[in-house]
């Protein structure tokens, strides 16, 4: 079993839409979290970053951590085209500086 | 530079081989990391350095990669003798400041096919 576990989809839903992209991990020493979305032949790109539990939001994008669970989530509003892409959830340790990933999770927007 | 560079973008090479990849990071960043991306997946750690020291190496596959970054800043991963399994994307990424845990910013990456 991995560390970290994300859906690979593909998820496709409609222009406006609220998406919801989840991770679970089991490794309970993880207190750093991060998104990062990944467009087709291009190196991720990070959206969030947060440590420890709680929400942060920046526009249209809310990261929520339930480390109680151990669950992440990224909640996109409003989406639109520009969003599709792939989105990874990425996790460390405090102290430690690589990342692990989930495998990432394929989003379209369709107009 | 604006971001981290790599090349070349795309490498294809004939199993055997060896290959080079190169990594510019982020101006002033001290942290700087190789990630290998198989397609399909989510990046796995291969190493990481801080200035010119190598201080985890544990996500190399075998002993026929390599990686230096003499100066403390341009790095070099090399990968000797290539197997068909190298095929992936390398990624390098860079942060700043020596407190960890900062943000990791990536660049494109190198596309690896080995024939």
């Amino acid at each position: 079993q991995k560390e970290v576990e994300q859906d690979p989809g593909p998820l496709s839903v409609p222009e406006g839409a609220i998406v919801s992209l989840n991770c679970t991990y089991s490794n309970s020493a993880f207190q750093y979290f991060m998104w990062y979305r990944q467009y087709s032949r291009k190196g991720p790109e990070l959206l969030m970053y947060t440590y420890s539990s709680g929400n942060k939001e920046d526009g249209r994008f809310t990261a929520q951590v339930d480390k109680s669970s151990k669950y992440i989530s990224l909640f996109i509003r409003d989406s639109q085209p520009s969003d599709s892409a792939t989105y990874l959830c990425a996790m460390a340790i405090q102290g430690a500086q690589k990342l692990v990933f989930g495998q990432g999770t394929r989003l379209t927007i369709n107009p | 530079g604006a971001g981290v560079s790599q090349s070349p973008r795309y490498k294809v090479a004939k199993r055997g081989q060896d290959v080079a990849l190169r990594c510019d990071p982020i101006s002033g960043h001290v942290s700087l990391f190789w990630y290998q991306q198989a397609l399909g997946q989510g990046p796995e750690f291969l190493t990481y350095f801080q200035n010119e020291a190598q201080l985890d190496k544990s996500g190399l596959p075998s002993d026929r990669f390599f990686a230096e970054r003499p100066e403390g800043s341009v790095s070099t991963l090399k990968i000797q003798r290539t197997q068909q399994e190298d095929s992936a994307v390398y990624l390098c990424a860079s942060s700043g400041g020596h407190h960890s845990n900062q943000p990791q910013h990536f660049g494109d990456g190198t596309r690896l096919s080995i024939l």
